[in-house]
């Protein structure tokens, strides 16, 4: 199946900082969305973003689909923003399913 | 509207029992997704469901099942529970869009196994 990377694996900022998490996948998609997952496991969804740039707020998301890759930025970070950040994409060829990276752990210290 | 609701939140069982957990969609929403989340990965997937046919399955063994009602609400089956069955289920409830392909994803808040 499709592969998806995602960089860095973890990372601690301060808060008031930004930020830039990284997906990469090794084949076309449909589908690519950004959830962060919270400390009781809830998927909150981020952006459903197959190609382009959207911006929520302090999040942004692009997705550059013919070079395989898509950035999350967040900006100001704040405390709350502590979590998991996760990519899944969905292949055009295939199975009609996300696929899930292993994520990047954000920890946002005050 | 609520969102995709997940029963129960917790659950304990003994190996070689079995569990069925269950999930109820988004309003409007046809088609439902199961995946398993062990600690420190990212979820995998189980299997999907469109109006009550099995429309992909993952890379799990037969004592996983499920199916899907007429009012679109899911169950997920699995017989002979073992230890490492133990992980995060989640729901997850979309559309399908043109082409077949999937309308954004949203998940329920989980139910958590736990095999002793």
């Amino acid at each position: 199946g499709i592969q998806v990377e995602q960089s860095p694996p973890d990372l601690i900022l301060q808060e008031g900082a930004n930020s830039t998490l990284r997906c990469n996948f090794s084949d076309s998609v449909n589908n690519l969305q950004w959830f962060h997952q919270n400390p009781w496991g809830q998927l909150i969804n981020l952006f459903y973003i197959p190609s382009g740039t959207k911006q929520n707020g302090r999040l942004s998301a692009t997705t550059v689909a013919t070079e395989r890759y898509s950035l999350l930025y967040i900006s100001s970070s704040q405390t709350t923003d502590s979590g998991v950040y996760f990519c899944a994409v969905e292949s055009q060829t295939g199975a009609n399913n996300l696929f899930f990276g292993t994520g990047t752990r954000l920890t946002v210290i005050p | 509207d609520a969102g995709v609701t997940q029963s129960p939140t917790h659950l304990i069982k003994t190996r070689g029992q079995h569990v069925t957990l269950r999930c109820s969609p988004i309003s409007g929403h046809k088609s439902v997704s199961w995946y398993q989340q062990v600690l420190g990965q990212g979820p995998q997937f189980i299997f999907q469901y469109y109006e009550k046919e099995e429309r992909g399955r993952g890379n799990f063994p037969d004592r996983f099942s499920a199916r899907q009602f007429p009012n679109y609400s899911s169950e997920l089956n699995v017989n002979a529970l073992l230890l490492g069955d133990s992980a995060l289920y989640l729901c997850a409830s979309s559309g399908l869009g043109l082409a077949g392909v999937n309308t954004e994803a949203f998940f329920g808040q989980g139910t958590r196994l736990t095999v002793v």
